[in-house]
């Protein structure tokens, strides 16, 4: 059973501050990793994704992948209250098929 | 880049209805798409994979007569729900992904199907 594991938070940060969301995962043939946002009653929008081990940047946020470890990690900086949302964590399983989710981080950015 | 239309957006009915939901790759060719439902407060579950000219191929539990998939163009993959019911009152949300094998999943709207 291929797992995919977050703290279901929530995550409480104050604006301005970085939030750091964890993710790890069961499967060590994994080679894709990716980052959806969810706002409450929409869809999952895809905020990054990763597939080399250590650090990627895209404006204020910052994946992280460490596969030895099986590890992954995104960070936002200055938090703004429209990042409040529910942060999924998602791994490509092996054979480039379809994606495990995890049960996602809840986060809050209070103004 | 990468949009995913879903249609439609909510639906309400009587049980025992049929419901079709749309969902296509506006800008991008996708061999394949996917179908998931979300209860409140859960995360996404993965109902079957649709692959352009194929069968699909659905996930343990889900009833393939229940749930039928459609994948007739690379740019459209249809799911009827069959003789509705209100345990059927789910957010269904589709996904596709572009050619090549570790492309990320984009997705549509989702709809929100409730069966009275």
């Amino acid at each position: 059973q291929k797992e995919v594991e977050q703290n279901s938070g929530p995550l409480s940060v104050p604006e301005g501050a970085i939030a750091s969301l964890n993710c790890t995962y069961s499967d060590r043939g994994s080679q894709s990793f990716f980052w959806y946002r969810q706002y409450s009653g929409k869809s999952p929008e895809l905020i990054m994704f990763i597939y080399s081990n250590g650090d990627k940047e895209d404006g204020r946020f910052t994946a992280q992948l460490n596969k030895a470890s099986q590890y992954v990690s995104l960070l936002i900086r200055d938090s703004q209250p429209s990042d409040s949302a529910t942060y999924l964590c998602a791994v490509m399983n092996s054979g480039y098929s379809t994606l495990t989710f995890g049960k996602g981080t809840m986060l809050l950015v209070s103004p | 880049g990468a949009v995913v239309s879903q249609h439609p957006s909510w639906v309400i009915c009587k049980s025992g209805t049929s419901v079709k939901i749309e969902c296509r790759s506006l800008d991008f060719q996708a061999t394949t798409m996917f179908w998931y439902r979300q209860f409140p407060k859960q995360s996404l579950m993965l109902m079957a994979t649709s692959n352009e000219g194929s069968k699909a191929t659905y996930e343990q539990g889900v009833e393939k007569d229940k749930f039928l998939i459609n994948h007739a163009s690379l740019t459209l993959s249809t799911l009827t729900v069959t003789s509705a019911h209100p345990e059927d009152s789910s957010f269904y949300i589709c996904s596709a992904r572009d050619i090549g094998g570790d492309q990320p999943q984009h997705f549509g709207d989702g709809t929100r199907l409730s069966i009275l």
